[in-house]
């Protein structure tokens, strides 16, 4: 059965440092997000990109975050300049349109230290 | 703005008992789409159910069900004869009807505790 995967699996990094976080959708989806979640709490929403563009971002997603999809299978979530902050378990998922289930990958958990 | 609620923070059952998870959710749209995720111990978020706005059936399926009550905006969730296996952290999510990339909106999540 096709999944979202993500890599890796546990990134440490130090504050300041830049990261990429990296998904591979389900391949024959359209619809791509982000999604955090800091340990213990809610998910919440970063980011939504459709045709090559981002769609919704939150306000949590600022100038420090961005979003790309470089070739036909990659989409990658980058973090400028990591903050404390950001350490959370980041999520990427899918879905083939609108109004049907996200499909989530297994997460990255990221520790900024 | 959407906003999901569920006021249960946990819950702990005994094998067999049925649990039931509130869920209640608040939107401006006539359209939307509720959800039901798990998240087991090892943090993946697993996909439960699907329900649209304009359909309250409520239905079985397996050994979940949910009662959908627009009227209340409520969208409870029932797992019945609990297993071991079941314990988890639920979030239900709201999605509403808009142009293109509809992001989900999670509740704060009920963790499920089942003891054998």
């Amino acid at each position: 059965e096709p999944e979202v995967t993500q890599t890796p699996s546990h990134q440490v990094t130090q504050m300041g440092q830049e990261v990429i976080l990296r998904c591979v959708p389900i391949s024959n989806h359209l619809y791509f997000y982000w999604y955090r979640q800091i340990l213990g709490q809610k998910v919440e929403f970063l980011v939504s990109f459709y045709n090559n563009e981002i769609s919704e971002k939150s306000e949590i997603f600022d100038d420090q975050f961005s979003v790309e999809r470089p070739d036909g299978s990659n989409f990658t979530l980058k973090i400028r300049s990591t903050k404390l902050e950001d350490s959370a378990m980041y999520f990427c998922a899918s879905n083939r349109g609108d109004y049907n289930e996200q499909f989530f990958g297994p997460g990255t958990r990221l520790t900024v230290l | 703005a959407q906003k999901v609620t569920q006021a249960q923070t946990e819950i702990s059952v005994v094998e067999k008992e049925d649990v039931t998870l509130d869920c209640v959710y608040e939107t401006r749209d006539t359209t939307y789409y509720l959800f039901w995720y798990k998240q087991p111990p090892s943090g993946e978020l697993v996909f439960l159910i699907r329900r649209n706005s304009f359909d309250e059936q409520n239905e079985i399926s397996g050994r979940y069900s949910w009662n959908f009550q627009k009227s209340t905006s409520s969208f409870n969730f029932t797992i019945t004869a609990s297993q071991v296996v079941d314990s988890a952290v639920y979030f239900c999510a709201l999605s509403e009807n808009k142009a293109a990339g509809n992001k989900l909106t999670f509740g704060g999540g009920t963790r499920v505790l089942v003891k054998p």
